[in-house]
């Protein structure tokens, strides 16, 4: 099946800081999602991209669906403490079934 | 917040004994979905479903089964338990199959925690 490298696995910053964490992957994807999750509740979407070269913003987010389809990346501008969670991709291949990425697990300190 | 519920929300069980977790929706969507969330595995999907009494298997469907008899309410069933289903289960909705624009896009429960000791 179609599989979703995503890194990195988990960071570590400061308060004000940016991000970055990007997914790749062997396959094609029609369709890029980024998903976040808070402490004991389900993922909640940020950003979907739905063609190659697309960059959309949702805030102090970012997102690219890459021009190869084969990666995706989401960069947060001046990070705060409720940035706090679980980050995750999804991209949506020719079977039409979502593959999620690992997570990353991102830590703010104040 | 899309209008999604499951139940129960924590669950400790024994080896051996069926588990039934339930998701309702208010939300009228055609496709629901049951995953599993594991440390270093992400989400992976058990079962989903495009409609009333229409159902297919997921990447890790072994050990589980699904009915769908009504449009708001997708059931996940464990027939027997095992100490390796212990995790955190999301089910999930969107009103279209993923891919199929901002239709497609997929909203979650709160999870349901299972323990199987």
């Amino acid at each position: 099946g179609q599989q979703l490298n995503q890194s990195p696995q988990s960071m570590f910053i400061q308060e004000g800081e940016d991000v970055s964490m990007n997914c790749t992957s062997s396959s094609i994807f029609n369709t890029w999602l980024w998903y976040k999750q808070d402490p004991g509740e389900g993922p909640v979407l940020l950003i979907a991209l739905y063609k190659a070269g697309e960059l959309t913003s949702n805030g102090r987010l970012t997102a690219q669906f890459g021009i190869t389809r084969k990666d995706s990346f989401l960069n947060i501008s001046a990070s705060i403490p409720s940035d706090v969670g679980i980050y995750f991709c999804a991209g949506q291949g020719s079977n039409y079934k979502l593959t999620f990425g690992k997570g990353t697990l991102l830590t703010v300190n104040p | 917040d899309a209008g999604i519920t499951q139940s129960p929300r924590h669950k400790v069980t024994e080896t051996g004994t069926p588990v039934t977790l339930r998701c309702h929706q208010t939300e009228n969507h055609r496709y629901m979905y049951w995953y599993r969330q594991d440390p270093g595995h992400g989400l992976r999907l058990i079962h989903y479903s495009y409609g009333v009494k229409d159902t297919d298997k997921g990447e890790v469907s072994d050990g589980y089964s699904v009915s769908r008899s009504k449009t708001e309410d997708f059931l996940l069933t464990l027939e027997s338990a095992t100490s390796s289903q212990t995790s955190v289960y999301f089910c999930a909705i969107s009103q279209t199959f993923p891919g199929q624009g901002d239709t497609g896009e997929l909203f979650f429960g709160e999870g349901s925690r299972l323990t199987v000791l």
